[in-house]
């Protein structure tokens, strides 16, 4: 009964380059969640996935960030072209339902850090 | 649109005493408010939520939190904290208007037990 994974946990990058999150939400759920949190801040809504959908992107920079969840495989948030504000750890959430209230299971994060 | 303040940052206690972290929110429609804990490294574990009915509601271990629409708050209380509880706590806040799991949160309160 794995919960929800994320990888990698830690990831380096250099200025100008590509970074490449995953996150296999846990089984049976088709809702994925990605959140932003920079260093002494709460969670930042980024991006609300279901299968092969995005809902909500409102919280995603227009510029430099994507996201995917393909109908197999992990979703995917990707970030072209790094800069040092990138850094932060990111999170990705998922729920079986987007009911009102529904209780999203939490991984344990990729921290980015651009040098 | 929604905001939470969670009104310390900082919250140091020793063992055994007891605690109350604040959260106050702000949103024109009816909400739904959750407190997460987060433990160094991992990502965030739902501790309690409020969704409707009681406005007191309670977590397994030992956490209990009251809504108060007047005064818009959702503190956090706990009559006796151990070190285990030494953690980052976030608030946080969804309503009828978002999509369900695109919530709102509080910068955090780091809860410190001492010896």
């Amino acid at each position: 009964n794995a919960g929800v994974m994320q990888n990698p946990r830690h990831l380096v990058r250099r200025r100008g380059q590509e970074a490449r999150l995953r996150c296999s939400p846990m089984k049976g759920h088709s809702h994925v969640y990605w959140y932003r949190q920079l260093p002494e801040e709460g969670l930042k809504f980024m991006v609300y996935l279901q299968k092969e959908n995005i809902i909500d992107e409102s919280g995603m920079p227009k510029e430099r960030f994507s996201a995917e969840f393909p109908k197999e495989g992990p979703s995917i948030l990707r970030i072209q072209q790094v800069v040092r504000g990138d850094s932060a750890a990111y999170f990705c959430a998922s729920s079986p339902s987007s009911g009102i209230g529904e209780t999203q299971y939490f991984g344990p994060g990729t921290r980015l850090l651009v040098l | 649109a929604q905001s939470v303040t969670q009104l310390d940052s900082q919250v140091p206690v020793f063992e055994e005493a007891p605690v109350e972290l604040r959260c106050n929110y702000s949103s024109s429609v009816s909400v739904y408010l959750f407190w997460y804990v987060q433990y160094p490294n991992q990502g965030l574990q739902l501790l309690l939520k409020y969704l409707s009915g009681s406005t007191l509601v309670e977590s397994i271990n030992g956490f209990e939190a009251e809504f108060n629409k007047s005064q818009t708050s959702f503190h956090l209380r706990k009559p006796s904290v151990h070190i285990s509880d030494t953690a980052e706590y976030f608030c946080a806040v969804s309503d009828d208007n978002t999509n369900a799991g695109k919530s709102t949160f509080g910068d955090g309160t780091t809860l410190t037990v001492k010896p």
